[in-house]
């Protein structure tokens, strides 16, 4: 199965800005939408950013996505302690028919 | 506000089959455009998409499940469920119930979802 593979943990300070990539194993899904996901535990996940760079209602101006070829970035500028969580990225491999998730990052506000 | 809501057996004996319910309110679950899906976590782990079907019943499976699930839908009581068969301690997780995109047959987003349930599976 394809693997989007995420840097396990990131940090800063409040304020400051964080950077999370999301980059395919397969050239599958160079083609496809990437979405972004977060995860506070104990709650339901919330779309955070889809279509690669667009944002929900609801969603932060602080937020950011951008993809180029089979990678994809998540940023967060102006960190807040509530940003702390986990993150996903998550697409479509038209290859295998499946629908695949990164391996998470969590983002630790210092 | 479209809200979903599993629920279902907490504990599932290994071999046995694992059945949950989403419940979906403040909307119709008869969306054209939307298919609605199983997600699930296990402990210390990534998220894993599991399967998904549309209004009218049309499936996507993950290839590596497909094997061992079902999902079904009841528009009568705007619910969906899962039944995945054989279970192991592997299945234990939390399952989370989704609304997502599909454009051209691929999905492209899950929004809302359910706050999950956890499933263990042990005897």
């Amino acid at each position: 199965q394809s693997v989007l593979t995420q840097p396990p943990s990131v940090s800063a300070a409040p304020g400051q800005k964080v950077t999370i990539s999301c980059s395919a194993s397969s050239s599958n899904i160079g083609n496809n939408y990437v979405s972004w996901y977060q995860h506070l535990p104990g709650t339901a996940p919330k779309l955070l950013i889809y279509e690669n760079n667009k944002r929900p209602s609801g969603t932060p101006d602080r937020f950011s996505g951008s993809k180029s070829g089979t990678s994809a970035t998540l940023g967060i500028t102006g960190l807040q302690t509530g940003d702390e969580a986990d993150y996903y990225c998550g697409t479509w491999d038209s290859s295998l028919s499946v629908y695949v998730f990164g391996t998470g990052t969590k983002v630790t506000v210092l | 506000q479209l809200q979903l809501q599993e629920s279902g057996p907490g504990l599932v004996k290994p071999s046995e089959t694992l059945s949950l319910t989403c419940s979906v309110s403040g909307g119709s679950i008869s969306s054209a455009s939307y298919y609605w899906a199983w997600i699930r976590q296990p402990p210390g782990k990534g998220l894993e998409w599991i399967g998904s079907i549309s209004y009218s019943g049309g499936t996507y499976y993950n290839p590596s499940l497909k094997s061992r699930v079902t999902v079904s839908v009841d528009t009568s009581k705007n619910q969906f469920s899962l039944k995945l068969t054989s279970v192991t301690a592997a299945d234990t997780a939390v399952y989370n119930c989704a609304r997502g995109l599909v454009w051209f047959g691929e999905f492209v987003w899950f929004d809302p979802w359910g706050q999950g349930t956890l499933v263990t599976v042990s005897s």
